[in-house]
């Protein structure tokens, strides 16, 4: 079955700090990768995803990730958080067929101090 | 920029009691889904829809639960008697294609006294 995990619930930062949060799949097919983003209140929205092609793909508010093939990976990274980025961040998967439905990891809740 | 709508934002019942909860896919969108979260734990697929057919269901989705597409419009989720577990925040989505992101709406959510 597949499953991701995320690996920090919760981070902390300062403004400014870099961010990278990690995320790893076990799926031996070829998959779609999304990072989704929930600020408080609010719906979950697309970050950013990875369907093909160049592995480092740049999304929404200057959010980046990476596939990495080899170690089942797709971290997301930001170089200067903002307060506005406290959110909770979600990886997903899903398989390349059709209708088919996305695999979440936990979550990592990010908290930025001003 | 369209968006999936959910309807009510918020629905306490109580355990037994049957609860529709009600979601308009954006329009020309043709795969649609159901998610929840329970309160600290991770989002979990519920099933997908496609064709005026159940395309996949977890087994969460058990008898309890059906979905429909009344109308050209409307996608819904019916719990026929809830349980206190039930109680979760629950999504629908959506996509065009199957293949692409999938478009969430904005969750409702479940209490169940």
């Amino acid at each position: 079955a597949q499953s991701v995990s995320q690996h920090n619930h919760h981070v902390i930062l300062s403004e400014a700090a870099s961010l990278e949060l990690g995320c790893n799949y076990s799926y031996g097919g070829t998959v779609n990768l999304f990072w989704y983003v929930q600020y408080p209140g609010q719906h979950l929205q697309l970050l950013l995803k990875y369907f093909s092609g160049d592995p480092l793909v740049k999304g929404i508010k200057g959010f980046e990730a990476e596939f990495i093939k080899s170690k089942f990976s797709f971290n997301l990274r930001k170089p200067s958080v903002q307060w506005s980025d406290t959110a909770e961040y979600f990886c997903a998967v899903n398989r390349m067929e059709y209708g088919n439905k996305l695999v979440f990891g936990a979550g990592t809740i990010l908290r930025v101090k001003s | 920029e369209p968006e999936v709508t959910q309807t009510p934002s918020h629905q306490v019942t109580q355990m037994g009691q049957e609860v529709i909860l009600r979601c308009v896919p954006i329009s020309n969108h043709l795969y649609f889904y159901w998610y929840r979260q329970i309160l600290g734990q991770k989002v979990e697929f519920l099933v997908s829809f496609y064709n005026n057919e159940i395309s996949e269901k977890s087994e969460i989705f058990d008898d309890q639960f059906s979905v429909e597409r009344p109308d050209g419009s409307n996608f819904t989720l019916k719990i026929r008697s809830t349980k206190l577990e039930d109680s979760a925040m629950y999504f629908c989505a959506s996509n065009p294609t199957g293949a692409y992101e999938q478009y969430f709406g904005p969750g409702t959510r479940l209490t169940v006294t």
